[in-house]
């Protein structure tokens, strides 16, 4: 079958850093994917790794292990704006998003 | 317009009614989406259009049917809407048929009652 499974809350306090794990299960894969959602607003595209290895953006980096079906997603240099929700998504031929991980950032 | 604008912003319905939701994107992407976002079941896909002229079903299709005229324009259908399609929705748009990075519109919310 096919199943995304992360992590439904992370806390974190200003300037820590976060790792939001995400394994996957799924017959065809493309890459992982993440993206970030704050209340109210629509999803934005955050990263994608469809090799193994680190990507990194900024102050986020994502991480992508095929042969253990699993991904992560770090934030570095936490800020109260980072709070919000964050899918994984794996891509077949299309996407499939897990259930995401709601970041709430504490001063 | 920049990007992908969906209307309506927010509307109230009721059981039984027909209803179009509106997506529309100026980034000239081939491949356009529809999701639908309730609470802890994150984004299911319900539609989507690799091209101009051409639909499939994503995970969540009943209920639910689309139409790709042309390349801007991929309008959502509720033929007759029951109370379990309360949920926000999204349409989202990529470059290329390999949708690892999607744009979405700003969502509608839609509740049946």
């Amino acid at each position: 079958g096919q199943s995304l499974e992360q992590p439904s809350e992370v806390t974190a306090v200003e300037g820590a850093i976060v790792q939001i794990n995400c394994t996957y299960q799924t017959s065809g894969f493309y890459g992982l994917s993440w993206y970030q959602q704050h209340d109210g607003g629509a999803p934005t595209f955050l990263s994608y790794n469809a090799l193994d290895g680190l990507e990194e953006t900024g102050r986020f980096s994502s991480f992508l292990s095929r042969s253990d079906s699993y991904g992560y997603l770090l934030l570095q240099e936490l800020q109260m704006k980072d709070s919000a929700s964050y899918f994984c998504a794996y891509n077949t031929d299309k996407l499939i998003f897990g259930t995401g991980t709601r970041l709430q950032v504490f001063p | 317009i920049a990007g992908i604008t969906q209307a309506p912003t927010s509307q109230i319905l009721a059981a039984g009614r027909r209803m179009t939701l509106r997506c529309t994107q100026d980034m000239r992407h081939n491949a356009m989406y529809w999701y639908r976002q309730d609470l802890g079941l994150g984004l299911r896909l319900i539609h989507y259009s690799n091209t101009a002229g051409t639909t499939g079903k994503g995970e969540v299709p009943d209920g639910y049917s689309v139409s790709r005229a042309n390349t801007d324009d991929f309008p959502l259908t509720l033929a007759s809407a029951v109370p379990s399609q309360t949920s926000v929705y999204f349409c989202a748009s990529s470059d290329t048929p390999s949708p690892h990075e999607q744009f979405f519109g700003p969502g509608t919310r839609l509740t049946v009652l």
